[in-house]
């Protein structure tokens, strides 16, 4: 069974500011962790993904995640916030093993003020 | 490849009728997923298709909802009685059996029943 957690509904930064966005997950086999984005009136975009190797992994748009696994975590980040980021991120799971069914998180709203 | 591609993107319809949403995967994707977003209830995976077979419908909601794929270029989701509560964005999305490939979705159906 797998599961993850989203903390923060929303989440509001400022123009210029580090964003971060948490994800925790739990998976009974090694996990594949991804990370998406979707503006509004459109479909899940990928923004980046951990499969194996080295656990900082950079996406597009400058957002990247580490996978920490003692943490359970797969929080993104991005240094300085842009209007264009505005939008919602879905941290989701894979199991790297048996039934490959992706498991989404509830979603966090990402609000950037000028 | 033009993505994944779904119609149409907005249906608005009347209480009792049938819908029906279309989805065209990716080439040589092997799965497809139907999902559905609501705000209450966030991204829930309504049913899955690997190589065109039907592996796990507990998603979906009730006997009103069915899904069929007749090939591997082509599926359907179908609403028939369609309720007010059936409003919500449908989405498909299509991956390889490759581990630790991403789901890509569609632009979604924006399904709206009066």
């Amino acid at each position: 069974a797998q599961s993850v957690t989203q903390l923060g509904s929303h989440v509001s930064v400022s123009e210029g500011a580090l964003v971060l966005l948490r994800c925790n997950y739990s998976s009974s086999v090694p996990p594949y962790l991804f990370w998406y984005v979707q503006y509004p009136n459109q479909g899940l975009q990928l923004l980046l993904k951990y499969t194996t190797g080295a656990t900082l992994v950079k996406g597009i748009n400058g957002f990247e995640a580490e996978f920490k696994k003692s943490e359970t975590s797969f929080h993104l980040t991005k240094p300085s916030a842009h209007m264009s980021d505005a939008a919602e991120y879905f941290c989701a799971v894979s199991p790297s093993g048996g039934s490959y069914i992706p498991t989404f998180g509830r979603g966090t709203s990402l609000i950037v003020h000028p | 490849d033009a993505g994944v591609i779904q119609s149409p993107r907005h249906e608005v319809t009347e209480m009792g009728q049938e819908v029906t949403l279309r989805c065209k995967p990716i080439s040589g994707h092997d799965y497809l997923f139907w999902y559905r977003q609501t705000m209450m209830r966030g991204l829930e995976l309504l049913i899955y298709f690997n190589n065109n077979v039907p592996i796990d419908d507990s998603g979906m909601p009730e006997d009103r909802f069915s899904a069929k794929m007749p090939n591997a270029s082509f599926s359907t989701l179908k609403i028939q009685p369609s309720e007010p509560r059936d409003s919500a964005v449908y989405f498909c999305a299509s991956s390889s059996r490759d581990r630790g490939t991403e789901a890509f979705f569609g632009q979604g159906t924006r399904l709206t029943v009066v």
